[in-house]
């Protein structure tokens, strides 16, 4: 079936430290979205991966689409209070053109 | 450019009242979503709509509940008659092409009493 396993389920930290967190799946995804989500706020797109293999940046985060299709990652580096929240993978499933299927989430809390 | 806009932010019913939900999307954005998020847990797709015809209703428990979007534009999810079990953050998200990154409201916060 299309779905998202995303690991781990939470994660505390303290500032400053980096962060990995990962999403796979037995079934082969198209695109990758990864999105963070505070407490009574809708998703917020981070980063967009579209081809296999990518690795794409947006400040802090670096996010890469495995070579098989099937996992993700989502890399933080010297991570800040503001970084606290659910973060989300996201895929559009290849079996079904455009469903985008959401991962469990991953809570992440800094410490000052 | 403005986001996608969702009304109301909250809503508090009693168990088998009607509730209705409205979703603006980005302009521009052909393709149209609506999720469901359960505490804790990550969004579920309800339907979701290319301009106006909705091309995967899978998900959505069609006896109580119904979606439009007239014209391709705005939407509404209707639930009619609510149950405690409805209680849940209602998400509405777009996209400007098929496939391509979706971005979301701030949803509606429904509870059933």
């Amino acid at each position: 079936g299309q779905q998202l396993n995303q690991s781990p389920q939470s994660m505390f930290i303290q500032e400053g430290e980096d962060v990995s967190m990962n999403c796979t799946s037995s079934s082969i995804f198209n695109t990758w979205l990864w999105y963070k989500q505070d407490p009574g706020e809708g998703p917020v797109l981070l980063i967009a991966l579209y081809k296999a293999g990518e690795l794409t940046s947006n400040g802090r985060l670096t996010a890469q689409f495995g070579i098989t299709r099937k996992d993700s990652f989502l890399n933080i580096s010297a991570s800040i209070p503001s970084d606290v929240g659910i973060y989300f993978c996201a895929g559009f499933w290849g079996g079904a053109t455009n469903k985008l299927i959401f991962g469990t989430g991953t809570l992440l809390a800094v410490q000052p | 450019e403005a986001g996608v806009v969702q009304s109301p932010r909250y809503k508090i019913i009693e168990k088998k009242q009607p509730v209705a939900f409205w979703c603006n999307p980005i302009s521009g954005h052909n393709t149209l979503y609506w999720y469901l998020q359960n505490l804790g847990q990550g969004p579920e797709l309800l339907i979701r709509y290319e301009n106006e015809e909705a091309v995967d209703d899978s998900q959505l428990p069609k006896d109580r509940f119904s979606a439009e979007r007239l014209k391709g534009v705005d939407s509404t999810l209707k639930i009619q008659p609510a149950e405690l079990g409805d209680s849940a953050v209602y998400l509405c998200a777009s996209s400007k092409d098929p496939g391509r990154e979706a971005f979301f409201g701030q949803g509606t916060r429904l509870t059933v009493v």
